[in-house]
């Protein structure tokens, strides 16, 4: 099965901080990774889907890149309402595995 | 608008059953997957499997064979998650997420919606 590993597994960051999280998978996936964003005791919200295309709706200032087997998810500008836990995912195949996450707090 | 509403917390005790349902609304529900997601608490997301809502036909991850049935009432748009011989290990949210596109041809697709959640807490 293919893995999928998130780092950092944790990070904190000043309000505007370009903040960069990285999901790496252990076997090409092509595109077909999702960003979640999971607010404390919320359900996870889709961001990203097919690495780089922001859901409709979801603040400009998040972006995704990659393919293949490294990706990463940056908050070009950290704001407080964006503390929360954030998942990668892999989509193209089962299992349908998830990164470990990054929770990302304000310093 | 697309939605997925679960069915309410459930406490039960060790060696018990739960049912814990997802009623779709706002899109052809044999149109796409339905897959399963187990969050413990202080935990990541696990995905648990999915079932084909066109055919019936389940798929199992690792680790959830055995006790953890997935159905369908088509009828009422709903899917189902079933938990047998409960542990106190079973304590955990469980959420359906919408998945792949089934019709006119399977492709892959991301979780959204996601329901609510269902907290499931197994304690004696």
């Amino acid at each position: 099965d293919i893995q999928m590993t998130q780092s950092p597994s944790s990070l904190s960051a000043s309000v505007g901080d370009r903040v960069t999280i990285t999901c790496r998978a252990s076997q090409g996936i092509s595109n077909y990774l999702a960003w979640y964003q999971q607010k404390p005791g919320k359900v996870p919200n889709l961001l990203i889907y097919a690495a780089s295309t922001l859901r409709s709706g979801v603040p400009s200032r998040f972006s995704g890149s990659g393919s293949g087997t490294d990706f990463t998810l940056t908050i070009s500008s950290l704001q407080p309402e964006d503390v929360a836990t954030y998942y990668c995912q892999k989509y193209n195949s089962a299992p349908r595995t998830f990164g470990g996450g990054t929770k990302v707090e304000i310093k | 608008q697309v939605q997925l509403v679960q069915s309410g917390s459930e406490l039960k005790k060790p060696g018990a059953s739960v049912k814990v349902s997802c009623k779709a609304s706002g899109y052809t529900f044999t149109s796409y997957a339905m897959n399963w997601v187990r969050q413990a608490p202080g935990q990541g997301l696990e995905w648990m499997g999915w079932i084909n809502t066109n055919t019936g036909n389940p798929t199992y991850a690792q680790g959830f064979t055995g006790r953890f049935v997935f159905s369908l009432d088509t009828s009422v748009s709903t899917a189902y998650l079933q938990i047998s011989s409960l542990k106190a290990e079973d304590t955990a949210v469980y959420y359906c997420a919408r998945g792949d596109i089934l019709t006119p041809y399977h492709r892959y697709n991301w979780f959204d919606p996601w329901g609510q959640g269902t907290l499931v807490t197994v304690s004696s």
